[in-house]
């Protein structure tokens, strides 16, 4: 498959455990965003990474949540301490330079 | 006012017939646009992309541009039941780093009936 590889696609985490998200780019892709789409909401964008690099990260709120994508393996999205209003659908999009960006199966986080 | 305006619907029309989607942007410096569908409970889904001012068709859709009026729409023909979804317009914002950073509209909703 040379989509973008999301996992886990389901979460559950208890208040004040960590929740990591993992993606793996398209092929030939380097750029890598996350997005998150609460209930009802539209899409946010949050984070733009490069290998090792944070591009942009405009969106990303400014506690608990941080994001990397390191010269070997997936990126990671890491919420510390979640908690309610973090549940909702995580997003990972890819693209190359200047190319439209393609979107994974997404990850639903739910804190119970 | 918002970034990118969508009207949240539903839009509702007969198979068969055309559908159209209309976004705006307030960011006079965007160049770059996109529609993508997405299904409940699914991804987004790219559909068109557009960067010129005028039309763009691919199959059974055409995006249509105007700069100027800061406006982009999405037209369906012969709309089919499984055209039914959201309609995500994003807009690549002014300055972005990539195109991969986008600002999304709420999303239309468009119920296709047999």
């Amino acid at each position: 498959n040379a989509g973008v590889m999301q996992n886990p696609r389901h979460l559950v985490r208890r208040r004040g455990q960590e929740a990591r998200l993992r993606c793996s780019p398209m092929k030939g892709h380097s750029h890598v965003y996350w997005y998150r789409q609460l209930p009802e909401e539209g899409l946010k964008f949050m984070v733009y990474l490069q290998k090792e690099n944070i591009i942009d990260e405009s969106g990303m709120p400014k506690e608990r949540f941080s994001a990397e994508f390191p010269k070997e393996g997936p990126s990671i999205l890491r919420i510390q301490q979640v908690v309610r209003g973090d549940s909702a659908a995580y997003f990972c999009a890819s693209s190359g330079m200047n190319t439209e960006a393609f979107f994974g199966q997404g990850t639903r986080l739910t804190v119970v | 006012q918002k970034e990118v305006e969508q009207n949240s619907g539903p839009l509702s029309v007969p198979e068969g017939a055309i559908a159209s989607l209309n976004c705006t942007y307030s960011d006079r410096g965007s160049q770059s646009f996109f529609w993508y569908r997405q299904y409940s409970g699914k991804s987004p889904e790219l559909i068109m992309s557009i960067y010129s001012n005028g039309d763009k068709e691919d199959g059974r859709f055409t995006a249509q541009l105007n700069k100027a009026s800061q406006y982009v729409s999405l037209l369906i023909r012969d709309s089919q039941p499984s055209d039914s979804a959201t309609y995500l317009c994003a807009v690549n914002p002014q300055g972005s780093s990539n195109t991969g950073k986008l600002i999304f509209g709420q999303g239309t909703t468009l119920q296709v009936k047999p």
